[in-house]
């Protein structure tokens, strides 16, 4: 069966920090992958989404980067972390095809002080 | 841009009673989710609803779906405690004219209930 794994679950940066936040796949090939961040009182935002390798798409113009290294590795990064970056942010995945929801994983809660 | 909307954003209600909470969309589209977050936790898939007329139940919760009025409703019966949770509803973005993938959430519906 296919499990999302999302690392870690909460974090605690200072501004101006680089920011690293992982999302890996198992039991499935070349999934789409996102990123999608919440913040308080706002729903959900997708941040990135990628199709493939090295493709990656961005929603909205922002102070984060997101990779995919890998098949099912998906990164979220920032050089330097703003203190409205905080957020709690959700990888989610799905097979690509017709009709099929998403997966999410368990969250990460980045606190920017 | 593709819009969705939930209401109420808040609710607050008895064991026991019945409540509906409506997700309206800007866009057509003949696909639309519903999502369960408890608090602090992840989103957990409940219903997909990929037609006009589509109707989907499970335990107290039903979902239902009229891509002409572009209206998903979500029905609560006889609410017990255990479904106090922020409900979200989510339309595919493919749809949105601007080719984009994934889905586009509501703000989601605060949902409390009481004993």
């Amino acid at each position: 069966s296919q499990t999302i794994h999302q690392w870690p679950a909460t974090l605690v940066q200072p501004v101006g920090s680089p920011l690293s936040l992982e999302c890996t796949v198992e039991g499935t090939s070349n999934p789409n992958l996102y990123w999608y961040r919440q913040a308080a009182g706002r729903g959900l935002q997708l941040l990135f989404y990628s199709v493939g390798i090295g493709q990656i798409s961005s929603e909205v113009p922002q102070n984060l980067s997101a990779s995919r290294p890998q098949d099912r590795q998906f990164i979220l990064s920032s050089k330097k972390l703003l203190l409205s970056d905080s957020g709690f942010y959700l990888c989610a995945w799905n097979p690509g095809g017709r009709n099929e929801k998403l997966f999410f994983g368990s969250g990460t809660q980045l606190s920017v002080l | 841009e593709l819009k969705v909307e939930q209401n109420p954003l808040f609710l607050s209600m008895q064991e026991g009673k019945n409540y509906t909470i409506y997700c309206n969309y800007s866009t057509t589209s003949d696909r639309l989710y519903w999502y369960r977050q408890d608090p602090g936790k992840s989103l957990e898939s409940l219903f997909v609803l990929l037609s006009n007329g589509a109707v989907k139940q499970e335990g107290r919760l039903m979902a239902s779906l009229d891509t002409k009025a572009r209206l998903s409703t979500l029905h609560i019966t006889a609410a017990v405690h255990d479904l106090s949770a922020t409900y979200f509803c989510a339309v595919d973005n493919r749809y949105s004219g601007g080719g984009a993938d994934g889905l586009t959430f509501g703000k989601g519906t605060h949902l409390i209930i009481q004993p």
